[in-house]
């Protein structure tokens, strides 16, 4: 059973655009965490969201937990080629369960 | 101090044979993790350690994967008998727990160790 569904799976986007990717899951969590991984590396966090409707943001990126405490968000705003990577959302119920991820892509 | 190290970072092994990937956490931190990252997938959980117990195993994918950690710091994973299915990056990542606040805890990832299984 997965307990969190990350989309898309894969998105290519030109520098500049924006976008949101989404980690939903049918529980209820205390906590979210989202998470960046480069190749070649390991993850590493990028913010941990706690309460029910809390927004985020890290610079261009702008996190969002859902009312309920099922659902979070992550939008960028303006890409950029360095924000490439695998974006993970991780529950802060279940303390090793990692969504299945979203591979972001951006071009030059 | 040095964050989480992980070796070998490469490990390249014929079928059948059996390796040890070590992972070095963060000096203070008490949980431990394992998790394995195929190619261009998400992160599956394989074992946890609080200390040097190991709470849940859960997530070994057979008998032949076993870990264990000793002093509270370094865990050794071992795959026995390794087969091709095996191949993947075996990721390390340790965290500092206190209380019951697990979920808030940031874990710290080593850099992976890449075990190909020709």
């Amino acid at each position: 059973t997965q307990l969190l569904e990350q989309s898309p799976q894969f998105l290519s986007i030109q520098e500049g655009e924006n976008l949101t990717v989404y980690c939903n899951s049918s529980s209820v969590f205390s906590s979210l965490q989202w998470y960046r991984q480069e190749p070649g590396e390991g993850p590493v966090l990028l913010v941990t969201v706690v309460t029910g409707g809390e927004v985020k943001k890290l610079k261009r990126l702008t996190f969002q937990f859902g009312d309920a405490r099922k659902d979070s968000s992550l939008h960028i705003t303006a890409a950029q080629p360095g924000d490439t990577g695998l974006y993970l959302c991780r529950s802060g119920t279940y303390k090793y369960i990692f969504g299945t991820g979203t591979r972001l892509k951006v071009l030059a | 101090g040095a964050g989480v190290s992980q070796s070998p970072s490469n490990k390249v092994t014929e079928k059948g044979k059996d390796v040890e990937l070590r992972c070095d956490p963060i000096s203070g931190h008490t949980a431990l993790y394992w998790y394995r990252q195929s190619l261009g997938q998400g992160l599956e959980f394989l074992i946890y350690f609080q200390g040097n117990s190991a709470p849940d195993k859960s997530g070994l994918p057979s008998d032949r994967f076993s870990a264990e950690r000793t002093g509270g710091s370094v865990s050794t994973l071992t795959i026995q008998r390794t087969q091709q299915e095996d191949s993947a990056v075996y990721l390390c990542a340790s965290s500092l727990v206190s209380g019951s606040s697990y979920g808030y805890n940031e874990q710290f990832f080593g850099p992976g160790t890449r075990l190909t299984v020709l």
